[in-house]
């Protein structure tokens, strides 16, 4: 298993502002995946963050708003860019993992809970 | 594309037996896991179908059938910590898929 931490936990923001949100894992890991949820809703992939390269983006998102720094195996950053309050909603840290050797899993951050006023 | 449908949300008993049903559609895939997040916590694997079929956890079971795009999550002996969001979610192709999610209720 992966244990991941994630920071800030929870932040309040003034729109037009930005905030970097860091996720550190305590195993080398290829791949590392951020996700947005909503309260009450499923996740969304915002973006697959591998080291080295550019993040590959999901439809809907774009590097301008979301950038994503990889400069490690343990490490990432997704930053929220000119927020305004439809980007309140809770920012999660993943990555992929095997549970008993063969069950392909996903580990997930405690969350980052961002409100945008 | 792939899209995963659940039931919104799904009331029980303690102690009782429920299932959360799963249906989906995409073109292809390695596996169907199921997952669990508590109000403010983060989501917790439970269990992964990479094959048709039913497999055992505890009290949890999952069961995958590819030919119907059909699985679901069975709680059993269920108890007041059991009331969670659960979400079934398609793993494969470098990315996770996750349906909408089921809440579930436990009432005494």
């Amino acid at each position: 298993s992966a244990v991941i931490s994630q920071k800030p936990s929870r932040d309040i923001c003034q729109r037009g502002t930005s905030l970097t949100i860091q996720c550190q894992v305590d195993s080398q890991v290829t791949m590392m995946f951020w996700y947005r949820q909503q309260p009450g809703q499923s996740l969304t992939l915002i973006a697959t963050a591998n080291q080295g390269s550019e993040a590959t983006y999901e439809s809907g998102f774009v590097i301008d708003k979301f950038p994503i720094s990889r400069p490690n195996l343990t490490f990432s950053t997704l930053t929220v860019s000119n927020m305004s309050p439809e980007d309140s909603s809770i920012y999660l840290c993943s990555v992929e993992g095997w549970e008993e050797g063969s069950q392909e899993t996903q580990y997930f951050g405690p969350g980052t809970r961002l409100l945008v006023l | 594309g792939q899209s995963l449908e659940q039931p919104s949300e799904v009331t029980a008993v303690e102690g009782a037996i429920v299932q959360i049903n799963c249906t989906y559609q995409t073109s292809g895939f390695y596996g169907l896991s199921w997952y669990q997040q508590h109000d403010g916590g983060a989501p917790t694997f439970l269990s992964y179908n990479g094959l048709d079929g039913l497999e055992e956890t505890g009290r949890f079971s999952s069961f995958l059938s590819r030919s119907k795009g059909y699985s679901y999550l069975l709680l059993k002996e269920l108890q007041m910590k059991d009331s969670a969001s659960y979400f079934c979610a398609l793993q494969g192709g470098f990315k996770t898929i996750f349906g909408a999610g089921t809440r579930l209720f436990v009432k005494a």
